[in-house]
C-alpha cells in the first residue's frame, strides 16, 4: 500500500518569494509521483510527474520537483511566486507504472501575499 | 479538442434516492476513474475501469456502483444516497501514466 503526507494544509508566501510545498510518500515498490494543481471550482491539472527517469522533474508554470529516495520526498518548488499561483496543490503516488488509481495527499492551499 | 466532461455540475437530492453522475471522455482512453473530494481528505478513489465490461472497487466504494458499456462513458450510481455522500465527485481518464480530470460534480444530499 502507498500513502502521501503533505506537510502544511496552508502555506503563505509573498509575491516573488520562493515557493516550497512538501510531500513525503511511502510505497512498498518504486513509486510514480505526481503534483496536481486545482484552481477554485475547477478540476485537477497535472503540474509534473516522476516516473523513474530523471530525479529532477520540471513542470508547467515554472514549477519543479526533486525525487529523493533516501528522504522519501517529492517536494514542489518555484523560485518566484506569482499571484496566479494561488491554488490548491495535491501530491499523489502510484505504486509503479500501470493503470491503477492514484493515492492523494490531503492538499496544500497556497496563498500569495502581495 | 478531446476532453472529459461531467454532468450535472451541481446536484441536490434527498436521502434514499438513486442518483447517477455522468462522465464522458472523447480521448478513447481505456482507463477511467471516479474520485470523491472532501475537505481534509484530498481525493479518494471510488471505482475504476480498465475497459468495456471491466470495473474495480477503490478505497471508498461502499454505496457506489459503476458500469462500463462503452469506452467513452463511466457513469457513477449512488444506489441510495446518504448525507455522508455529500461531496465533490471527479471523473478521470488516463493514458501513459497521466490522469486527466473532469471539472467535477458537486453533490448535496439533504
Amino acid at each position: 500500500a502507498q500513502s502521501v503526507t503533505q506537510l502544511g494544509s496552508h502555506v503563505s508566501v509573498s509575491e516573488g518569494a520562493l515557493v516550497l510545498l512538501r510531500c513525503n510518500y511511502s510505497s512498498s515498490v518504486p513509486p510514480y509521483l505526481f503534483w496536481y494543481v486545482q484552481y477554485p471550482n475547477q478540476g485537477l491539472q497535472l503540474l509534473l510527474k516522476y516516473t523513474s527517469a530523471a530525479t529532477l522533474v520540471k513542470g508547467i508554470n515554472g514549477f519543479e520537483a526533486e525525487f529523493k529516495k533516501s528522504e522519501t520526498s517529492f517536494h514542489l518548488t518555484k523560485p518566484s511566486a506569482h499571484m496566479s499561483d494561488a491554488a490548491e496543490y495535491f501530491c499523489a503516488v502510484r505504486a509503479g507504472g500501470g493503470a491503477d488509481g492514484l493515492t492523494f495527499g490531503k492538499g496544500t492551499h497556497l496563498i500569495i501575499q502581495p | 479538442d478531446a476532453e472529459i466532461t461531467q454532468s450535472p455540475r451541481h446536484k441536490i437530492t434527498e436521502t434514499g434516492r438513486q442518483v447517477t453522475l455522468a462522465c464522458h471522455q472523447t480521448w478513447n482512453h481505456n482507463n477511467m476513474f471516479w474520485y470523491r473530494q472532501d475537505l481534509g481528505h484530498g481525493l479518494r478513489l471510488i471505482h475504476y475501469s480498465y475497459g468495456v465490461q471491466d470495473t474495480n472497487k477503490g478505497e471508498v466504494s461502499d454505496g457506489y456502483s459503476v458500469s462500463r458499456s462503452n469506452t467513452e462513458d463511466l457513469p457513477l450510481t449512488l444506489e441510495s444516497a446518504a448525507s455522508s455522500q455529500t461531496s465533490v465527485y471527479f471523473c478521470a481518464s488516463s493514458v501513459a501514466d497521466t490522469q486527466y480530470f473532469g471539472p467535477g460534480t458537486r453533490l448535496t444530499v439533504l
